[in-house]
């Protein structure tokens, strides 16, 4: 069975800040996704990650994948307010592309 | 990146009564579409996996004549919760890829998401 583990769950800082949260799975996959979820909304993309050594950036967030590992982090640089919300790390699952199995998410809250 | 677009948004209904949730790719064709179900504060289990002219795929310990799917088209896909009961009360939310021909066309697209509350 494929698993999913992020940590941490919950994540609380303080604006300027510095962070990482982790995403474990158990299973070879060459392609990982994070997402951003905001309370009572849906999912939004924030990386795709394609191939093992992969690193993205997008403003404060950063993304890297070791494959061999199966670990991928996002890294929080500075965090902001407005980085407040649920983060999903995903993979594949098998059977049809686009089927994806979800870590449990990470709160995050960033405090002024 | 594609839309894809989720109806309604909420929906409340009565205990015993069937909704029906849509989900629309907008400027793509999506052969294959996927049903994710999210409790609060809890992650997003996959509940089905719809294509376009055949039967769903249903995950394990998801009952297929309560969660009925149906993919008519390749821009839509249906999922009716029949007879439904409070503990049915979740955030429903749809996803649909591009295709599988090319690696990056496999990314998931997230419809905006149906919270459902049975009264």
């Amino acid at each position: 069975e494929l698993k999913v583990e992020q940590n941490p769950l919950f994540l609380s800082m303080q604006e300027g800040k510095n962070y990482t949260i982790y995403c474990n799975y158990s299973t070879t996959s060459d392609r990982l996704y994070w997402y951003r979820q905001d309370p009572g909304k849906s999912l939004e993309s924030l990386f795709v990650l394609l191939s093992n050594g992969a690193v993205k950036q997008e403003g404060r967030l950063m993304a890297s994948l070791d494959t061999k590992a199966r670990l991928s982090t996002l890294h929080i640089t500075a965090a902001v307010h407005d980085l407040s919300a649920t983060y999903f790390c995903a993979v594949e699952g098998g059977g049809s592309q686009g089927n994806l199995i979800f870590g449990k998410g990470t709160k995050l809250s960033v405090k002024p | 990146g594609a839309v894809v677009s989720q109806h309604p948004s909420w929906v409340i209904c009565k205990s015993g009564t069937s909704v029906k949730i849509e989900c629309r790719s907008l400027d793509f064709q999506a052969t294959t579409m996927f049903w994710y179900r999210q409790f609060p504060k809890q992650s997003l289990m996959l509940m089905a996996t719809s294509n376009e002219g055949s039967k769903a795929t249903y995950e394990q310990g998801v009952e297929k004549d309560k969660f009925l799917i149906n993919h008519a088209s390749l821009t839509l896909s249906t999922l009716t919760v029949t007879s439904a009961h409070p503990e049915d009360s979740s955030f429903y939310i749809c996803s649909a890829t591009l295709g599988q021909s090319r690696v990056w066309d496999t990314e998931a697209f997230f419809g905006q998401g149906t919270r459902l509350t049975v009264v």
